[in-house]
């Protein structure tokens, strides 16, 4: 079973840019997750995705954007680049869990994308 | 209401020796407590997770202590092994927040030979 995989593994982008970055969840995974990991801190939430929908988004600007795919795939944007942006960027994926479910699983994590602004 | 608190922050331990980390959390509504481990250049993998309607949950080497009433829950790790070393978070999710995970800072994990 392949895992979550993440393209690039490794972007480097200028000042003001738009960095774009893919993931592919494990094959009947819904939910897609982004976390934001800077060099030595832990991981910050960013953006779920499941069935398409953004669910939910950590405390991050605007030019923290996303999108699901009718595949599940999910792709992270990032407009404007900042240099405090520079960080792993990880996505995960879960089971589809919600309301009727009522319970919480463990992610499976891609090995993230490391992005560079200079 | 939605920190996870985790200690300490690094850890050196020998090889062979019990490596034990703490968690603290707020929020009564969470319902799912995992552990991750993460090598450097990897992202973190599951490791062991634990439901609070369980006080313990044991796989090989690796345990969870889980602290319902003092909302505190523990990974020990026995018998530590150079290849342990790692950074580990601790996490919580449940229904609040809409099933976000909130993760721990880390733990980073040196094991002597």
């Amino acid at each position: 079973e392949a895992g979550v995989t993440q393209s690039p593994t490794h972007l480097i982008k200028t000042r003001g840019q738009q960095a774009t970055l893919r993931c592919s969840p494990i094959s009947g995974h819904t939910s897609v997750y982004w976390y934001q990991q800077a060099l030595g801190l832990g991981l910050q939430f960013l953006l779920w995705y499941d069935e398409g929908e953004e669910r939910n988004r950590g405390n991050f600007p605007p030019r923290f954007s996303g999108r699901q795919f009718p595949n599940y795939s999910s792709e992270l944007n990032v407009n404007a680049l900042e240099l405090e942006d520079s960080a792993l960027y990880l996505c995960a994926s879960s089971w589809k869990f919600g309301v009727t479910q009522g319970a919480a699983y463990g992610y499976t994590f891609g090995s993230g994308t490391r992005l560079t602004v200079v | 209401q939605q920190q996870v608190k985790q200690s300490p922050q690094s850890l050196i331990v020998q090889k062979g020796g019990i490596s034990i980390i703490n968690c603290a959390y707020e929020n009564t509504a969470f319902d799912y407590f995992p552990w991750y481990q993460q090598f450097p250049g990897k992202g973190p993998a599951l490791l062991i997770a634990i439901r609070p309607d369980v006080s313990e949950k044991k796989e090989g080497r690796f345990t969870i202590s889980f602290n319902k009433s003092a909302k505190q829950f523990s990974l020990h790790i026995m018998d530590s092994q150079p290849g342990d070393s790692a950074t580990y978070f601790c996490a919580a999710s449940g229904r609040t927040g809409g099933f976000k995970t909130i993760f721990g800072a880390g733990t980073r994990l040196f094991v002597k030979a």
